[in-house]
């Protein structure tokens, strides 16, 4: 089956460490995209990528970083710097650029204690 | 950037058709209207676009007006599997899309 898969779907860190949520995609779309959403609230757009080896940033860019060096993987790492980590993260992908209509993971909620 | 505005909530009874009117008064020309319903704890999934007047899947209908300044979400006999928050997106290639609140959508017995 076609589709993009998160994970883990939950995640537990203490604050102060580095961790990075996989997002894999095998539908064969160039563009990706990291969203975080809190309790709510819509989603904010924190890095997306148009093609391999290229990615830029969001909204919410600060203190995430991301990188596309495969067409299907595009994993988010939420380090020490960002402020208030614990949210929902949510992976997406779409055709191209171009197109609105994304498809997107289950998410992962991430909890810093 | 294009902003949309929608109800926070609706409620309905399942059987009824519900209806989602969302304004988005700055649509640029290249502009796609764009609909997504989420679950709690679930990814979005796509519904629905269009770019004016109707449209028309399995599973929804898009009313464009020529004006394109609004666009209603029309559920056929919504049954209790529908709640959910549904978001109204406007973009075209270049241009992020912003996620609003969305409409909490409430479907009772």
């Amino acid at each position: 089956d076609g589709g993009i898969t998160q994970s883990p779907k939950y995640l537990f860190r203490k604050e102060g460490q580095n961790v990075t949520l996989s997002c894999e995609q095998n539908l064969n779309h160039d563009a990706m995209y990291w969203y975080r959403q809190d309790p709510g609230q819509g989603l904010r757009l924190i890095y997306y990528s148009q093609i391999v080896n290229d990615f830029q940033k969001g909204d919410i860019a600060e203190g995430y970083s991301v990188s596309r060096e495969k067409k299907e993987s595009f994993p988010l790492t939420v380090t020490s710097a960002q402020k208030n980590p614990t949210a929902f993260y949510l992976c997406a992908s779409s055709i191209s650029r171009v197109n609105t209509e994304a498809f997107f993971g289950q998410g992962t909620r991430l909890t810093v204690v | 950037l294009a902003k949309t505005t929608q109800p926070i909530s609706m409620d309905s009874y399942e059987g009824q058709e519900v209806n989602i009117t969302c304004s988005h008064n700055n649509i640029a020309t290249n502009d796609y209207i764009t609909w997504y319903q989420q679950f709690p704890s679930q990814g979005p999934r796509f519904i629905i676009q269009g770019y004016k007047t109707k449209v028309t899947n399995e599973v929804a209908s898009l009313f464009i007006p020529a004006d394109r300044k609004s666009s209603t979400l029309s559920l056929p006999r919504v049954s209790l599997s529908d709640t959910a928050v549904y978001y109204c997106l406007v973009g075209d290639t270049n241009r992020k899309l912003i996620w609003g609140l969305g409409t909490s959508l409430a479907v009772n017995p």
